[in-house]
This record gives C-alpha cells, sequence and structure tokens, in this order.
C-alpha cells in the first residue's frame, strides 16, 4: 500500500512536443505529492509538487494534474527541450507523521533536437 | 547556494568490509535522511534522523546499518559488514524544519561498489 507506481519507463519526444508521465498511488493517507528531476550524476531535485485538494498545478512549462477519485497524478512537460533530458520521479509523503518520500520507479525521458 | 555535499563520491570495497559514508547537509537544515538507488532502479528510503535520533526506518535498514552525526556538521551512514547487494547509489538528503513539504535537497551522491 506505500507503493507509487509509475510509467512509462522510459518516453522518447521531439522537440516543441509534450512530455507525460503518470503516477498512481494506493495509500490514501498521502497528502502531498512532488516530482523530482535527475541528471545523470547528479541526486534528484525538486521539480514541482501539489497538494489533493488541487486538480492542477503550473509551473513555466510543467503542469501537474491531480485525480484525488483515481488516486492518479500526471507531470505534463510542454514544448519539451533536449535540456529537459532527465529521469522524473514522482513521489508521495503524508505530511503529518512518517518522513518517507515513497518514490515511484522512474521514467527516463529522452527530448531529441 | 548552499548545498548537501557527500564524500566519497566512488568507494569500492570487499564483501564483509565496513564502510562509512559521509554527508554535510545543509547548515540550517535539521531533518537529515539517507536513500539508496540501485543501478537502474527506483530511489529507496533507508533512515531519517532528527534530534539526534533516527525517527523512522525502512526495512532495508537493518543491523548491518548505523547512522550518527558525529559533531555539528557531519551525518554518516555506517554499513557494517557490506554485502554484494548493498552496492547502490548512496544519496544524503536534508530538509528545513517544520510539516514536512516532502521538499528535501539531495547531495550528489556516493556510489558503492561491493566486489
Amino acid at each position: 500500500q506505500q507503493q507509487v507506481k509509475q510509467s512509462p519507463q522510459s518516453l522518447i519526444v521531439q522537440k516543441g512536443g509534450i512530455s507525460i508521465i503518470n503516477c498512481a498511488y494506493e495509500n490514501t493517507a498521502f497528502d502531498y505529492f512532488p516530482w523530482y528531476q535527475q541528471f545523470p550524476g547528479k541526486g534528484p531535485a525538486l521539480l514541482i509538487a501539489i497538494r489533493p485538494d488541487v486538480s492542477e498545478k503550473k509551473e513555466g512549462r510543467f503542469t501537474i494534474s491531480f485525480n484525488k477519485s483515481a488516486k492518479q497524478f500526471s507531470l505534463h512537460i510542454m514544448d519539451s527541450q533536449p535540456g529537459d533530458s532527465a529521469t522524473y520521479f514522482c513521489a508521495a509523503i503524508k505530511r503529518t507523521s512518517g518522513s518517507r518520500l515513497t518514490f515511484g520507479e522512474g521514467t527516463q525521458l529522452t527530448v531529441n533536437p | 547556494e548552499p548545498e548537501v555535499t557527500q564524500t566519497p563520491s566512488h568507494q569500492v570495497t570487499q564483501m564483509g568490509q565496513e564502510v562509512i559514508l559521509r554527508c554535510v547537509p545543509i547548515s540550517n537544515h535539521l531533518y537529515f535522511y539517507w536513500y539508496r538507488q540501485i543501478l537502474g532502479q527506483k530511489v529507496e528510503f533507508l533512515v531519517s534522523f532528527y534530534n539526534n535520533e533516527i525517527s523512522e526506518k525502512s526495512e532495508i535498514f537493518d543491523d548491518q546499518f548505523s547512522v550518527e552525526r558525529p559533531d555539528g556538521s557531519n551525518f554518516t551512514l555506517k554499513i557494517r559488514s557490506t554485502k554484494l547487494e548493498d552496492s547502490a547509489m548512496y544519496f544524503c538528503a536534508s530538509r528545513l524544519a517544520g510539516v514536512n513539504t516532502g521538499e528535501l535537497f539531495f547531495g550528489e551522491g556516493s556510489r558503492l561498489t561491493v566486489l
């Protein structure tokens, strides 16, 4: 019940296209859903995050869509750029107790020029 | 910009040997974490540390693992007797006090290779 399922495992997109990464969770106690971006040789870095009482959050070219009833959320990268090529992890946390972030399996995004 | 620093960047060790991975969290952060990432797999929680004690640990964090904050700046992960399956990238992370928003600041990792 602690798992976060992420798909696809890898994604290739042309420059200017839209990248979409999907995640699903089971534990309804999760109350915050961050996305992390990881470049090769680096640690994960927070990209954007959403609370479950919000259906959508946008920051620049990055948008999270959240469907609480389906227990699903997704990351959309508009106008994808080669510099967006990285591994993306969705994650979930229950903020008021426990400290652990539960990560999805990761999506390796490649944006071709 | 303040950052989490980790040493060594890569350590190769023989099975059964002890290793210590070191981290210097961001100076005003109060919560500290270790995560690991086996090559090509997801990032997994190991342990969290607050107020000089473990606040939570995962099933992975068995008796072979220990953490310590020996002084005001360092945070260490010790693996007492390494196994082949301990080979992974180990990430230290830290965060500010207050409600956990899931915003952790990660270091660049220490790659451990157990032969």
